[in-house]
Parts: structure tokens; sequence; C-alpha cells
């Protein structure tokens, strides 16, 4: 079985651009997170999704957005980039919200 | 705010000694995850917890669980240089609605964990 995969794995932006990440889920997970992941503040939850519903958001600014689609794939869009937003950005997809959450390979994000 | 607490958080000890991570937590929580994360790349996950008293082992790594202390430990035996890599709690509140802005899973700092030959 496929693990979860995440697109591009690696970017490169510059300050006030934005960026699409992508997650594909392992088939039959419907539930998808992502976290933030910084030497300095270390794991930080972004947003959780499930059947196509944000069920729970993070302490983060409105910059972050994220959606769900209907075969479980999720995005999350980082407009106006910030140096601070350099980042490995992981996803990660389980059957539920209750289950062990599996973790893709994430997104380095570098914004100069 | 919720919090989970790993110590230490910097570990170097040479092959063959055993030693001990522990994972204090701050909340009421029954399930209790280990991922390991190797530079560069994400998290693996070793073991999950699923109840007080759980045990459970994998090679010359055990974990284990206390709800009550809120506490679990993660011993190393007779450590190999192939365990170096950075180790984190997770401790899981997706069943007691606690999550909200910190999500499902509140993860410890990590520990970073340094075999030598």
């Amino acid at each position: 079985k496929a693990g979860v995969t995440q697109t591009p794995r690696y970017l490169i932006k510059t300050r006030g651009q934005q960026v699409t990440l992508s997650c594909s889920p392992i088939s039959g997970h419907r539930s998808v997170s992502w976290y933030q992941q910084t030497p300095g503040q270390g794991l930080q939850f972004l947003f959780e999704y499930f059947s196509e519903t944000q069920r729970n958001k993070g302490n983060f600014p409105g910059r972050f957005s994220g959606r769900q689609f209907s075969n479980s794939r999720s995005e999350m869009n980082v407009s106006t980039l910030e140096l601070g937003d350099s980042a490995l950005y992981l996803c990660a997809s389980g059957l539920t919200m209750r289950e062990t959450q599996y973790f893709g390979p994430g997104t380095r994000l570098l914004v100069l | 705010e919720l919090k989970v607490e790993q110590n230490p958080l910097f570990l170097s000890m040479q092959e063959g000694k055993n030693y001990t991570i522990y994972c204090n937590y701050s909340t009421t929580s029954d399930r209790l995850y280990w991922y390991r994360q190797d530079p560069g790349k994400s998290l693996e996950s070793l073991f999950v917890l699923l109840s007080n008293g759980a045990v459970k082992q994998e090679g010359r790594l055990m974990a284990s669980l206390d709800t009550k202390a809120r506490l679990s430990t993660l011993h190393i035996t007779a450590a190999v240089h192939d365990l170096s890599a950075t180790y984190f709690c997770a401790v899981d509140l997706s069943h007691s609605r606690s999550g909200g802005s910190q999500g499902n899973l509140i993860f410890g700092k990590g520990t970073k964990l340094s075999v030598k030959p």
C-alpha cells in the first residue's frame, strides 16, 4: 500500500509570494492533518480535515489556509510568504481523526 | 495550554548502554505515540500505546504508558549506532475533545539521540 505522498518535496520562494502544497493520503484514509516543523518551534499543528471539512485549526495567521477534496487529497496554501514560514511542512493521514496518523515525507519550503 | 515535556532533549550514549527517555504530559489522555525522525526525513511511527499499563517492544526499544502518572517512557537497551535519530512522543487528545487549536496530536520537543561506537 502506498504511503502518504507530498508534492513538491522542495520549494524555494521569495517573500510576498504564495505557495500551494499538496498531500495525497494513504488509500482509504479520510483524515488529513498538516504540521509545520521548525528548529525553534518544533512541530506545530496547522489544520485537520475529515470528509472535506476542517475540523480543527491551529494558531496560525489567516495567510495559512487549506482544503480537502472529495478524494481526501488535501492542499494547503500560504499567501504573502514571510521568511519565518521557512519550514518542513508535514502532512499526516489516518482512517479517521482518532486513528494512528501516518506522516508523509514532507515539503521543505525555503523563503528568501 | 496543554504541554508535553520530553527529557532529556539531547542524549549522547555509547553503544551497548541502556537509557530511558521520559515523556510527561499535562492532561488526561489514554493514547500516546512514539515517532522516530531521521535528519531531513519525515516521522516514522514506532509505537501506539492505547491504555494504562500498555507496554510495547520492538527490537531494542520498549515503550510504556502510565496514564495515572501522565508519563510514558521509551527505554533503549544495548544501544547501537542505527538508533541515532530524534524521538518524539505525541499525546493523542482526539478522544477527549481537547484538541482545539493545538490539534489532536500534541508533540514533545523531541529527544535527539546520538549513539557513538
